[in-house]
């Protein structure tokens, strides 16, 4: 089942200009994190926020979290066209560490 | 310090014949997952082992679909008599602990069944 839900499917933006993504989930959480995809290339981490944590800055990346809505953002400020790529929110499920992922955010910056 | 490492990048098989899909994780980490992702969708997993043991295999096709992780060597994806349908990108990824931690991905192989 799919756990992690972004939100929207696709966005663009002017280079300069902040990105805002969400993601929602259904069962309760110990940390939420995010990914990145560039086009052909595997899934990078960005970021990761735990579920007694509500907000998280890295460089130009802000994550929230709320747990009463079941759901997280992801903030990227001053956008660049090389944040051009899909990013992905996921969750660790279970007793075991797989990730569950949703289906991800395209994000398209132009130059 | 070398990240994830996926072998074939690309790999093509004709429907019937066998896909072997290698994975080598970072050094120190004893965590492996494999995932599927078919075009514009998200990561699906698949079968998640630690050294020599198969820990979580919830997501793996009961038939023609095998992992293995060996003491030595890379971890190894096997699908015996390929469809079109298994056509898709296979990720590894590997984590130090398996606790929830970050994973660290490769770059994937694509397989492709003419």
């Amino acid at each position: 089942s799919q756990q992690g839900e972004e939100d929207p499917q696709a966005l663009s933006i002017q280079e300069g200009e902040n990105a805002t993504m969400n993601c929602s989930y259904k069962t309760s959480i110990n940390n939420l994190q995010w990914y990145r995809q560039n086009s052909g290339r595997g899934l990078v981490h960005l970021i990761l926020i735990r579920s007694n944590e509500r907000e998280k800055h890295s460089g130009r990346l802000r994550v929230t979290l709320d747990t009463s809505k079941k759901s997280s953002s992801l903030l990227i400020t001053a956008s660049r066209a090389a944040d051009t790529a899909s990013y992905f929110c996921a969750s660790p499920a279970g007793a075991n560490s797989k990730l569950t992922f949703g289906k991800g955010i395209t994000l398209s910056v132009r130059p | 310090n070398a990240g994830v490492m996926q072998n074939p990048r690309h790999l093509v098989r004709r429907r019937g014949q066998e896909a072997r899909l290698r994975c080598s994780p970072m050094k120190g980490h004893s965590h492996v997952y494999w995932y599927r992702q078919l075009p514009e969708e998200g990561l699906k997993f698949m079968v998640y082992l630690q050294k020599e043991n198969i820990i979580d295999e919830s997501g793996m096709p009961k038939e023609r679909f095998s992992a293995e992780f060996p003491k030595e060597g890379p971890s190894i994806l096997r699908i015996q008599q390929v469809v079109r349908g298994d056509s898709a990108a296979y990720f590894c990824a590997s984590s130090p602990r398996g606790l929830g931690e970050p994973q660290h991905f490769g770059d994937g192989t694509r397989l492709s069944i003419l």
